[in-house]
């Protein structure tokens, strides 16, 4: 049974340029997640999204930042316009559900994006 | 969420057991701990979590204080495939409520010397 699968692993991009992360979650999850780590620093909850509903997205910028989760096919993290301070490790989890406090989430392996 | 207190850093070596500690002092009653860890370069793999209870599995041990004001995960034989970000999260038991998101703070980075 794959596990959470990402792509691209790495990214570069070039200011103004845009950049999108996929995220493939393991079989039978239907709920996704997507979490940001700055260098040096702890993961930070950005999106949460169902199968075509974002849930919560709380944790996302204000501008040039979008997720979606479509009926058919991957989760993308869509940012446009990228700037320096972008450049993070963009993690994506599933979960078969998200109510309880005991639902494991499962990470992907992350996409580095780089911002020239 | 509330607030867990861990070291920075640990050091073991191999095949030595490991304690990590966590302290969270304002645990509420309907709070789960929960433990991550992420290797180098990978994202955050789940270890464990529990209420009241201590427990076990194949990875590791948690024991938590009668008070539930701290817990320690246990690695029993610690590998060097063992060395990562050990992070200590609180989570609350409400279907209603947005506890899937998960806040990770810095956790304590475990050295594991051959």
């Amino acid at each position: 049974n794959a596990g959470v699968m990402q792509n691209p692993r790495h990214l570069v991009r070039r200011r103004g340029q845009e950049a999108r992360l996929r995220c493939s979650p393991m079989k039978g999850h239907s709920h996704v997640y997507w979490y940001r780590q700055l260098p040096e620093e702890g993961l930070k909850f950005m999106v949460y999204l169902q199968k075509e509903n974002i849930i919560d997205e709380s944790g996302m910028p204000k501008e040039r930042f979008s997720a979606e989760f479509p009926k058919e096919g991957p989760s993308i993290l869509r940012i446009q316009q990228v700037v320096r301070g972008d450049s993070a490790a963009y993690f994506c989890a599933s979960s078969p559900r998200s109510s309880g406090g005991t639902d494991t989430q499962y990470f992907g392996p992350g996409t580095r994006l780089t911002v020239l | 969420d509330a607030k867990t207190t861990q070291p920075n850093s640990m050091e073991s070596n191999e095949e030595e057991p490991v304690h990590l500690p966590c302290n969270h002092s304002t645990i509420s009653g309907t709070d789960y701990i929960h433990w991550y860890r992420q290797l180098p370069s990978q994202g955050p793999e789940y270890v464990i979590h529990g209420l009241t209870s201590n427990v076990n599995n194949r990875m590791a041990s948690l024991a938590i204080a009668e008070d539930r004001k701290s817990s320690t995960l246990i690695l029993h034989r610690a590998t060097l495939r063992d060395a990562a970000v050990y992070y200590c999260i609180l989570r609350v038991f409400n279907s209603g409520g947005s506890n899937y998101k998960l806040t990770f703070g810095k956790g304590t980075l475990l050295t594991v010397n051959p």
